[in-house]
């Protein structure tokens, strides 16, 4: 079964404190990995699409890296309004709809 | 910049009643997604469409709901009866689907819905 699990849960840092948060994926022929950003009761906010093992996109302090089995999301460090649910979806041949884990609840303290 | 508008942002109603939500996507945006997403999970995809047919609804308790966009622009999610186990936030998003599997979705602000 398609699956995307991700990696902590939940995270807290110090302002300042670099890290990084973990997708991994079992899909047959991956055709997108997407990250999103959500604020409390908002919806998702677009951040990066990787398409190929090897692929990294940035973004101020973010950047995202692609492997053939997981992606990272690396915060570089991060700010108290870096604070929110880090939400990771993939796209698969034959499909259109995005797969989603279960996301990363990171709060960056002061 | 245009963003994927929905409303109510917020319902409360008791459970057997009838609720409807409204989206209206990115003005050009061929293809609308339903997601639900239960708290302290990812969306779940409930209904796609492309223009005005539906392309994926295996998701879809078609028992209770439904989903329509008459004219490929706006779409409604009813959901009739309302159970207990409906509460969760509705999120629509879209993307234009010129090459649907690279577009990126585009989410709107959600509706967020609490059965009584």
């Amino acid at each position: 079964e398609d699956q995307v699990t991700q990696s902590p849960e939940a995270l807290r840092l110090q302002e300042g404190e670099s890290s990084s948060l973990n997708c991994s994926y079992t899909v047959s022929g991956l055709r997108g990995l997407f990250w999103y950003r959500q604020d409390p009761g908002k919806g998702p906010e677009f951040l990066f699409t990787l398409y190929s093992a090897g692929e990294e996109k940035e973004k101020e302090r973010l950047k995202a890296t692609l492997t053939k089995k997981e992606s990272f999301l690396h915060i570089t460090a991060p700010k108290p309004e870096d604070s929110a649910t880090y939400l990771c979806a993939v796209r698969y041949e034959g499909a259109q709809k995005l797969v989603f884990g279960q996301g990363t609840r990171l709060t960056i303290n002061p | 910049e245009a963003e994927v508008a929905q409303s109510p942002r917020y319902k409360i109603t008791e459970k057997s009643q009838a609720v409807a939500f409204w989206c209206d996507p990115i003005s050009g945006h061929a293809t609308l997604y339903w997601y639900r997403q239960i708290l302290g999970q990812g969306p779940e995809l409930l209904v796609q469409f492309q223009d005005e047919s539906v392309v994926d609804d295996s998701q879809l308790p078609k028992d209770r709901f439904s989903a329509e966009r008459l004219k490929g622009v706006d779409s409604t999610l009813k959901i009739q009866p309302a159970e207990l186990g409906d509460s969760a936030m509705y999120l629509c998003a879209s993307s234009r689907a010129l090459d649907a599997k690279k577009e990126t979705q585009y989410f709107g602000p959600g509706t967020r819905l609490l059965v009584l």
